[in-house]
């Protein structure tokens, strides 16, 4: 069956340290990936998108890379800041508007 | 720019009443999406609509639940006869056109409707 996983344990990291969380998913060919982080009781926000044809994307602070062999998107944040605590989603589309979105990894980055 | 309105934030029905949540999508876009998140578990797709046509409701259940975005007008997602398991977030997406290859923007969410049925 498809599957979309990220580590469900909050990840703590320090302030400054960057913070890399990890999307794996089994049985799908998508056609892109998107990152959105959300707040608590807020809708998510979309961050980035990267193509199934591109290795790396940068936005700022941010990086995501996407391995379709590996099957995992990787998303790092440089320099993290206590604000940038959140609940991460990855969510693929494959070739459609229909986007499979994973549980979440709650990010706490300490002051 | 005011972005993905959805109305009301918090709705509370006792068993078997009826719920309407509204979606004001953002402005120039066409393309409206709903989402159900339930505790601990990731978002998941229900329908998606244009203007007066349902392009695809496979992941909205088949009884009970409805939704429609009139040529005027907010999407409205309807839930009639509510029960227990229907206590989610529900929330709204919008995009300005079918999503794509080749699109280099997401979905614009809103804060979403908090439903709990008691």
């Amino acid at each position: 069956s498809q599957k979309i996983e990220q580590n469900s344990e909050a990840l703590n990291i320090q302030e400054g340290k960057t913070a890399t969380l990890t999307c794996n998913y089994t049985n799908y060919s998508p056609a892109y990936l998107q990152w959105y982080r959300q707040d608590p009781g807020r809708g998510p926000v979309f961050l980035l998108l990267i193509r199934e044809n591109e290795k790396e994307k940068r936005k700022e602070r941010l990086k995501v890379t996407f391995d379709t062999t590996l099957k995992q998107s990787l998303f790092h944040i440089t320099a993290s800041q206590p604000a940038d605590s959140a609940t991460y989603l990855c969510a693929l589309a494959p070739g459609t508007y229909k986007y499979i979105f994973g549980t979440g990894t709650r990010l706490k980055v300490l002051a | 720019n005011a972005g993905v309105m959805q109305n009301p934030r918090h709705l509370v029905r006792r068993r078997g009443q009826e719920a309407r949540l509204r979606c004001s999508p953002m402005k120039g876009h066409s393309h409206v999406y709903w989402y159900r998140q339930l505790p601990e578990e990731g978002l998941k797709f229900m329908v998606y609509l244009q203007k007066e046509n349902i392009i695809d409701e496979s992941g909205m259940p088949k009884e009970r639940f409805s939704a429609e975005f009139p040529k005027e007008g907010p999407s409205i997602l309807r839930i009639q006869q509510v029960v227990r398991g229907d206590s989610a977030a529900y929330f709204c997406a919008s995009s300005p056109l079918r999503d794509r290859e080749g699109s280099n923007y997401g979905y614009t969410f809103g804060s979403g409707t908090r439903l709990t049925v008691v």
